[in-house]
Parts: C-alpha cells; structure tokens; sequence
C-alpha cells in the first residue's frame, strides 16, 4: 500500500514570499490533516478535512495560511506571504475515520525554510 | 491549558536499563490514546495504542488511568535503536489528534 505523499521535501523562500505545499493521502483515507512542526515540539494541527469539508481549523491563521481538498483526495497547503516563524516541518498525515479514532499515518513532511 | 503535556526529558539512559515516560491530558472527554515515535528529522509513525486495560508489545508497556488523566510508556531492556522522541497523543471527539511535545530518549553505549 502506497503511503502518504508530499512535496516538495523542502523549500527555501525569503520572507513574504508565497509557498504551497502538496499532499496525496492512502487511498481511501476519508481524513486528512495538516500539521506544523517547529524544531522541538511536536505536531501542531493546522487543518483537518473529513473527505472535503473543514473539521477543525482552529489553530490555522488564516490571515495567512489556507488549505482546500477540493475532490477530496489530495490537497494544499498556502502560506502568503511568509513569515521568519513559518520555518517548520508541514506534515500531511491521513486516517480511515469510519468507526471512530484510527491511526494516523505520517507523509515524509516538508520543510520549510523562511529567510 | 495544552490539551496533552510531557516531559521533554531528555532522557539519557544506558543499554539495558528501564525507562519510563508520563502524559498528562486535559479533557476528560479524551477518547482515543496513542504513544507515537519519531526518529531525527523523520515523520511520527505509531508506536502503540493505550487501552484502559493496559498493554503491551514485547519491551514495551503503556497504561492508561482515565481517573487520573495520565498515560505511560514503559520501556524494559532498552536498546540502542530506542533513541528517538516520543510522542503521546490524545484524540477528541471528530477524530481530531493533539499531540504532546514529544519526551526525547538517548540510549547510551
């Protein structure tokens, strides 16, 4: 089974800069999340989609940061414009979700640099 | 108040000995438990679920006291290739994940 995708696996931008990110879920995963990791913590939810509507994107600024699943499969992730503090790891992870709480699987990830 | 709490650690602890880590959850509403691992500059990938009853997967035990809102992870005879962050993780109603900042372990020669 082929697992979750991302790209790309990093990127360099300067500071109010624009930049997106691309996931591909297991197929068949109705969830999809996106996570912000800055060096240290652990993951910070963004987004989360169940098939292509918005759960919970509470911790999401959207000032600056959007996301769609437009078909409900795969989806992007925006930020514009960049800030210095937007350097992380974005990782995209994926769950079945039919009967209740199911494991999460992780993309890669990509990390963002913001110069 | 952060939905899940750890200790960072760091832990360092010599080959063969036992380790322990502790969580603390917030909502008592919390449904599902899990402890993740994550390796430097790799992705989380599930280490175990945590049941009431507890349970355990070879070196590894976690417990769950819903009274108390804490989870645990045992770590017995610790190898080498333990070294890594882990991460426990909570879950609230609609499926949605919170993590904790991770409890880093270095298992020294």
């Amino acid at each position: 089974e082929a697992g979750v995708a991302q790209s790309p696996r990093y990127k360099i931008i300067e500071k109010r800069q624009s930049v997106a990110f691309w996931c591909n879920p297991i197929s068949g995963h109705a969830t999809l999340y996106w996570y912000q990791q800055i060096l240290g913590q652990g993951p910070k939810l963004l987004i989360q989609f169940q098939n292509n509507g918005v759960v919970d994107d509470s911790q999401l600024p959207k000032d600056r940061f959007s996301a769609e699943r437009l078909k409900g499969v795969d989806s992007t992730l925006k930020i514009q414009p960049a800030k210095l503090e937007d350097s992380a790891v974005y990782l995209c992870a994926s769950s079945h979700y039919r009967t209740g709480a199911e494991t999460q699987y992780f993309g890669p990830g990509t990390r963002l640099l913001v110069l | 108040r952060k939905e899940v709490e750890q200790d960072p650690g760091p832990f360092n602890v010599p080959e063969g000995a036992t380790v322990a880590f502790n969580c603390t959850y917030s909502n008592s509403a919390s449904q599902s438990f899990f402890w993740y691992r994550q390796d430097c500059r790799k992705e989380p990938k599930l280490l175990m679920s945590v049941y009431s009853s507890g349970n355990e997967d070879g070196r590894f035990t976690a417990q769950l006291n819903r009274a108390s809102q804490y989870i645990s992870l045992l770590i017995r005879d610790s190898k080498l290739s333990d070294s890594a962050t882990y991460l426990c993780v909570v879950t609230l109603t609609g499926n949605q994940f919170y993590f904790g900042t991770g409890t880093s372990l270095t298992v020294i020669p």
